[in-house]
């Protein structure tokens, strides 16, 4: 079954600092994975595609690792602002047939001052 | 920037109703998308559209939806009969292509009573 995982549910930190957020996923033949920023009552916005020959993708603050052989994903916030304080969702996507991608649950970052 | 749009915000409606969600996707993109979060729970694919017809749709999605895009800007997803787990924020998205990011609206959030 085509499932995506991601820890920690729920994450809060200081201002300032570093955090990582991990994916794992079982969706198979994989395409892509996709990190997206949803801020409270707001849509996702997409952060960052990774695909199977990608290791590592940077968006600013923002760093998304994919290891797809052990089917894992990471994104890591660096220098974290207060605005960063949102749901992470993982999406991940399969090659050929069904387009329907599978969202993961999305950890929760709340970051204090 | 260019967004996608959905009105009402908010929909309050009593059970057995019918509720019709809008959204007006981004003008050159020709994917649409229903997606649906129920509160503190991951988003969930309803129905993707192209070219005029239904491309894929969800278990999630039976009888008592429907999809139209009924001019050229509109997207609209029908709800015939609402049930109290329809509640839920539903939201819109459109992209350039089947692989493309997914541009999100900021959602309805549908309160059924």
């Amino acid at each position: 079954k085509n499932q995506v995982e991601q820890s920690p549910q729920s994450l809060i930190i200081l201002e300032g600092k570093n955090c990582t957020l991990q994916c794992n996923y079982t969706v198979s033949p994989f395409s892509n994975l996709r990190w997206y920023k949803q801020d409270t009552g707001r849509g996702p916005v997409s952060l960052t595609i990774m695909t199977f020959s990608e290791n590592t993708k940077s968006n600013g603050r923002y760093t998304a690792t994919l290891d797809a052989d052990t089917k894992q994903s990471s994104l890591h916030i660096t220098a974290s602002q207060l605005s960063d304080s949102a749901s992470y969702i993982c999406v991940v996507n399969r090659a050929g047939g069904s387009y329907i991608p599978t969202f993961g649950r999305g950890t929760s970052l709340i970051v204090h001052p | 920037e260019p967004e996608v749009t959905q009105t009402p915000s908010h929909q309050v409606t009593q059970m057995g109703q019918e509720v019709i969600l809008r959204c007006v996707p981004i003008s050159n993109h020709l994917y649409f998308y229903w997606y649906r979060q129920i509160l503190g729970q991951k988003v969930e694919f309803l129905v993707s559209f192209y070219n005029n017809e239904i491309s894929e749709k969800s278990e999630i999605f039976d009888d008592q939806f429907s999809v139209e895009r009924p001019d050229g800007s509109n997207f609209t997803l029908k709800i015939r009969s609402t049930k109290l787990e329809d509640s839920a924020m539903y939201f819109c998205a459109s992209s350039t292509d089947s692989l493309s990011p997914l541009h999100f609206g900021n959602g309805t959030r549908l309160t059924v009573t």
